[in-house]
């Protein structure tokens, strides 16, 4: 079972924004840790997208549009992958990951429908 | 242009071996972490296995611990995965991931991967 608790499937218009979550369990408070997030296509490998600590302390991946961007929602204890002007390529899986200790943890995955 | 290319993958018998291998290329190999990280069919992903740039730090997660064993070769540049008494749920995609640093654990994230190698667990 993932640590890290992510919404099986999400689905949003082309244009529209997507906002896929990734809810810490209670003892792992979100404000302390990198949020990673990763895109999977099917029949591909993952692909790094970006890490979102803080505001001040953040990364994009090589490549990737800065129309993806992350946050926290520290009151849900939650990570926060959003893409904003979604397009037919981003039909995708989304897996959020974390170093809780010397394992890192995924989520169980989003699959964002673009309809 | 960074590569990571597995190998090894196979049908392979319950409580048999397995040894996986992945070359890279296109990048400073002994320069960064390597892990292992799998996903079963229709599944997520779950990280197996990470070592440190060089073989000083290595870790395993606890559904593999003791039966399986990471090495990596710098001089071959290539990263390897031994794999003893395999069971059914080991039945997975195999992807070789690289390191966005040296160390293990801190390697952050993983910034390239292979396209995998399949390994299935079966009588």
């Amino acid at each position: 079972q993932p640590v890290l608790t992510q919404p099986p499937s999400s689905s949003a218009s082309p244009g529209e924004s997507a906002r896929l979550t990734c809810t810490l369990p209670s003892d792992i408070n979100v404000g302390s840790y990198n949020i990673y997030w990763y895109q999977q296509k099917p029949g591909s490998p993952p692909r790094y997208l970006l890490y979102y600590y803080s505001d001040s302390d953040k990364g994009q991946g090589s490549g990737v549009p800065s129309r993806f961007s992350g946050s926290k929602d520290a009151s849900a204890n939650t990570g926060i992958l959003l893409i904003s002007g979604l397009q037919s390529e981003d039909e995708a899986d989304y897996y959020c990951m974390i170093w809780p200790s010397n394992a890192p943890r995924f989520g169980g995955g989003t699959k964002l429908t673009v309809l | 242009e960074v590569q990571l290319v597995e190998s090894g993958g196979g049908l392979v018998q319950p409580g048999r071996s397995l040894r996986l291998s992945c070359a890279a290329s296109g990048f400073t190999f002994d320069d960064y972490a390597m892990h292992w990280v799998r996903q079963a069919p229709g599944k997520g992903l779950e990280w197996v296995s990470g070592i440190s740039w060089n073989s000083g730090s290595i870790g395993y997660a606890d559904s593999v611990k003791g039966r399986f064993t990471i090495s990596r070769d710098n001089a071959k540049n290539s990263l390897y995965l031994q794999m003893n008494s395999l069971r059914a749920e080991d039945t997975a995609l195999y992807y070789c991931a690289k390191g966005y640093s040296s160390g293990y654990p801190d390697t952050y994230y993983f910034d390239y991967w292979g396209q995998g190698t399949l390994v299935t667990v079966s009588s």
